[in-house]
């Protein structure tokens, strides 16, 4: 299965500050997705990461609070940005597309607690 | 939208099989998949079946696929104490975000 990263594991960040979450692939997927899982619920889709354009954003997310970068086919980031207590959540990158398969991969997720 | 429905909870003894169910709404999701939450853990690809099979086999787990009622289900045989999980159901389309459900929390009685 697909040998996905991401930097940093956890972070505790003041209100108002803005967190980067970096997802690194170890081989070149089709696409790379962003999700949060708030505490003790289910994955909501928070957006496409497409490469050399922007981001597809699902609907209740918006590209200032949540800017996405996809410089290449094994790399992306999350920003969360301008923080408020609601966003502790962790966040997960996926992919598709690792080595010709279909199967939808998830990286081990980054937890992000607001104070 | 698409909506994925799962009960919250499913208690079995072990050694005995667990069956978990899964609707959906979406009749073009292409692909449903499975995955296994362990506590503080990332999430597990189990299996994955897509829209135009009926069932699948891998190990232990049994997928089935009822295209016409839109249901779907993950039968774990011989059901161990490490299956102990959040089991999340999920759809979309191969290129497309997934759709999940609630997840099913899986208790193991000795």
């Amino acid at each position: 299965s697909a040998v996905i990263s991401q930097k940093p594991s956890r972070d505790i960040c003041q209100r108002g500050t803005s967190l980067t979450i970096q997802c690194q692939v170890d081989s070149q997927v089709t696409m790379m997705f962003w999700y949060r899982q708030q505490p003790g619920q289910s994955l909501t889709l928070i957006a496409t990461a497409n490469q050399g354009s922007e981001a597809t954003y699902e609907s209740g997310f918006v590209i200032d609070k949540f800017p996405i970068s996809r410089p290449n086919l094994t790399f992306s980031t999350l920003t969360v940005s301008n923080m408020s207590p609601e966003d502790s959540s962790i966040y997960l990158c996926s992919v598709v597309g690792y080595r010709g398969t279909y199967e939808q991969y998830f990286g081990p997720g980054t937890r992000l607690t607001v104070t | 939208g698409e909506d994925v429905e799962q009960s919250l909870f499913l208690s079995v003894r072990e050694g005995d099989s667990s069956v978990i169910n899964c609707t959906y709404t979406d009749s073009s999701s292409t692909y449903l998949y499975w995955y296994k939450q362990e506590p503080g853990a990332g999430l597990q690809l189990l299996t994955y079946i897509f829209s135009n099979m009926d069932m699948k086999q891998d190990q232990r787990l049994t997928v089935l696929l009822n295209k016409k009622d839109k249901h779907l289900s993950l039968r774990i045989a011989d059901t161990q104490t490490g299956d102990s999980a959040i089991y999340f159901c999920a759809c979309g389309g191969g290129a497309d975000g997934l759709t999940f459900g609630k997840g099913t929390h899986l208790i193991i009685q000795p």
